[in-house]
């Protein structure tokens, strides 16, 4: 059974740092391209950032490039978000996701998420 | 302001047919899928539909999507209020990231 289990949200205020994990179970972790997706309370969703299976390459909405920076650790199936600078606006529930394709032949896929997290509470206020 | 445009909102009577538009552009829908999501209240996004009209395993075919140019649309038939849900499209942009269109809450009157 796939499982995705974020962690490290909370309280911070602005301009401090805070960093998101994602603790993959249950399909090739390596194999997948990841994200991040966030919903600001009473909002829609925005997608915040990818990284391709092997974390060679990554990609940012341009709300958070410079701030937030993606990776993971194929070794311990897990994806960070490393969160500096942080806004008001940042104030989230984020996600993690997976597509339903692997990356092949060179091509990875972000925007059909087919599993998700539970999601994690980011709150940033003084 | 998303880069997909949705209505806001949208309704329909228990057994009717209702439709939900997603307008984008040249470099999101025009070139790459549209996938759509269905999240209800305090719930993660779902996976509804995929590849503009795929259905993943579970999805009634109730739920259907289809793509024309840089427009898409999501059909659901035989409305059942348990449909009531926020409803997003998603795409590839070649800027290289997902845009998502701001979400339409389905209500069933």
């Amino acid at each position: 059974e796939v499982q995705l289990v974020e962690s490290g949200g909370g309280l911070v205020q602005p301009g401090g740092s805070l960093r998101l994990s994602c603790a993959a179970s249950g399909f090739i972790f390596s194999s997948f391209a990841m994200t991040w997706v966030r919903q600001a309370p009473g909002k829609g969703l925005e997608w915040v950032s990818g990284i391709r299976d092997g974390g060679g390459s990554t990609y940012y909405a341009d709300s958070v490039k410079g701030r937030f920076t993606i990776s993971r650790d194929n070794s311990k199936n897990t994806l960070y978000l490393q969160m500096n600078s942080l806004r008001a606006e940042d104030t989230a529930v984020y996600y993690c996701a997976k597509d339903f394709r692997p990356c092949s032949g060179g091509v990875c896929y972000f925007s059909g998420m087919c599993y998700w997290g539970q999601g994690t509470l980011v709150t940033v206020s003084s | 302001q998303s880069v997909l445009t949705q209505p806001p909102s949208a309704s329909g009577t228990p057994g009717q047919r209702v439709t939900i538009s997603c307008s984008g552009s040249s470099s999101n829908i025009g070139t790459n899928s549209v996938n759509w999501y269905q999240q209800l209240p305090g719930t993660a996004p779902k996976l509804l539909i995929y590849s503009n009209n795929q259905r993943p395993s579970g999805v009634p075919d109730r739920f259907s999507g289809s793509k024309s140019g840089t427009s898409a649309s999501l059909a659901i038939s035989g409305l059942q209020s348990a449909d009531e849900a926020d409803y997003y499209c998603a795409a590839w942009d070649d800027s290289l990231n997902v845009v998502f269109g701001g979400g339409t809450k389905l209500t069933v009157l």
